[in-house]
């Protein structure tokens, strides 16, 4: 069975353009997350799906950031337009059931996305 | 609001030695915790979690961590270090939709 995986594993972009990241959850995972480290700090909530809608986008940090996540599969995380403190490791969770306290998130590989 | 800090962003032990992370936890609730593993160009990989079940918990690779609620801990062990358990642990805390991460420490295994 297929684990989370995210497309694309590095991308270096120049400030002001965009970058659409990718993540493909484990089949039949309802609950999809993403989370952001930067610098190597701690590892940030941004937002969280399930199925299609958004259920928790508390941790977006601001409206440059796009998630969707159509038809309840694949989502992408555009950020639009790019700023040098974008930079950092974008990781992205899904789990079956969300309301369960017990379940673990299960990780893709993360983006290293790199701001110049 | 839940959420867990990591005592030593680095951590270096000779192989064969005992490996100790450290992993304090504050919740309003009781907490969730969980251990995660990232090796190099790799996801992060569960080692382990508390459900409240037991308070020592054994996960893969020969690591084991043990809830204190008196200490607000959960700190991770191992009792000989591999050259393999190279690599950044983090501890996480079950928030209500999300987990919640420290800021992570790495492990260096000298030879």
């Amino acid at each position: 069975e297929a684990g989370v995986t995210q497309f694309p594993s590095h991308s270096v972009i120049e400030k002001g353009q965009t970058v659409t990241l990718r993540c493909d959850p484990i089949s039949g995972h309802d609950n999809l997350y993403w989370y952001r480290r930067v610098m190597g700090k701690e590892i940030k909530f941004l937002l969280h799906f399930v199925k299609e809608s958004k259920q928790d986008e508390s941790g977006m940090p601001n409206n440059r950031f796009l998630a969707e996540r159509t038809g309840g599969t694949y989502s992408t995380l555009k950020v639009q337009p790019a700023e040098l403190e974008d930079s950092g490791v974008y990781f992205c969770a899904s789990s079956q059931v969300a309301s369960r306290r017990d379940t673990e998130a299960f990780f893709g590989q993360g983006t290293r996305l790199t701001v110049v | 609001a839940q959420s867990v800090t990591q005592l030593g962003s680095h951590v270096s032990v000779s192989e064969g030695a005992l490996v100790l992370l450290r992993c304090n936890y504050s919740s309003s609730v009781p907490p969730y915790l969980f251990w995660y593993v990232q090796y190099p160009n790799q996801g992060l990989q569960l080692l382990l979690k508390y459900t409240s079940a037991a308070t020592l918990v054994k996960g893969i690779n020969g690591f084991e961590a043990e809830f204190k609620k008196s200490e607000t801990s959960f700190h991770l062990t191992k009792p000989s270090a591999h050259m393999s358990d190279a690599a950044e642990y983090f501890c996480a805390v079950r928030g209500n939709n999300d987990m919640r991460f420290g800021a992570g420490t790495r492990l260096t295994v000298k030879p």
